[in-house]
């Protein structure tokens, strides 16, 4: 069965620093991983996913993520952020027939 | 915008009562999925439908059904409604199983 942990529920910093969300997985097939992003309010937005290829993954708005099979991890980095990266990060595996798993969320608050 | 089509946004009703939320994929998605967003639940799957047929099946309550129509919208029936039953109902739909998955905006069901 596969699982996520997301190992900070909330990660505060300042606007234009880096930051780093960590995402450990567990999984006994191939995996599919995405990062989704929530804005107060509204749904969930694909940031990027890895399905295969170069561990390093390149996403919208700056954000990319790096698979490392060895660690089961797949943590989600941005060199600089900015305020209207405040919201709600989602890590998920996809099981063999689709649905996502997701983590508990880590809630990015970016201050001036 | 997603593409994915949710109504209504907000619900509100009684303990006891029935409710259908209804979701139209993306043009040309055969997959749809709910997932059910809580505080203490966090993001939790449903069920699948693929091209009508139901694929797979999560943490679902007997209380709740889903179907898929044949122009492949979908709706999630919740009866005989309890408070713990208040939460955002996510709807998100894909070309194939597997692939990447499109949210809506999602319904805000409030039970009191």
């Amino acid at each position: 069965a596969q699982s996520v942990t997301q190992l900070d529920s909330q990660v505060p910093v300042f606007e234009e620093a880096p930051v780093e969300l960590r995402c450990n997985y567990s999984s006994s097939v191939s995996v599919y991983l995405f990062w989704y992003v929530q804005y107060p309010n509204q749904g969930l937005q694909l940031l990027l996913k890895y399905l295969s290829g170069s561990t390093l993954v390149k996403g919208i708005n700056g954000f990319e993520a790096e698979f490392n099979k060895s660690q089961t991890s797949f943590h989600l980095r941005k060199p600089s952020v900015h305020i209207s990266d405040t919201a709600e990060y989602f890590c998920a595996v996809s099981d063999l027939l689709g649905k996502l798993i997701f983590g508990q969320g880590t809630e990015l608050s970016v201050k001036p | 915008d997603s593409g994915v089509t949710q109504t209504p946004k907000h619900l509100i009703t009684a303990t006891g009562q029935r409710v259908t939320l209804r979701c139209s994929p993306r043009s040309g998605d055969l997959s749809v999925y709910w997932y059910q967003q809580s505080l203490d639940q966090g993001l939790q799957f449903l069920i699948q439908y693929y091209n009508g047929e139901e694929r797979a099946k999560g943490n679902i309550l007997e209380r709740f059904s889903a179907q898929q129509f044949p122009d492949l919208h979908s709706e999630l029936n919740l009866s005989s409604l309890e408070l713990g039953d208040s939460a955002l109902y996510f709807c998100a739909s894909s070309v194939l199983p597997r692939d990447t998955q499109y949210f809506g905006p999602g319904t805000r069901l409030t039970v009191l």
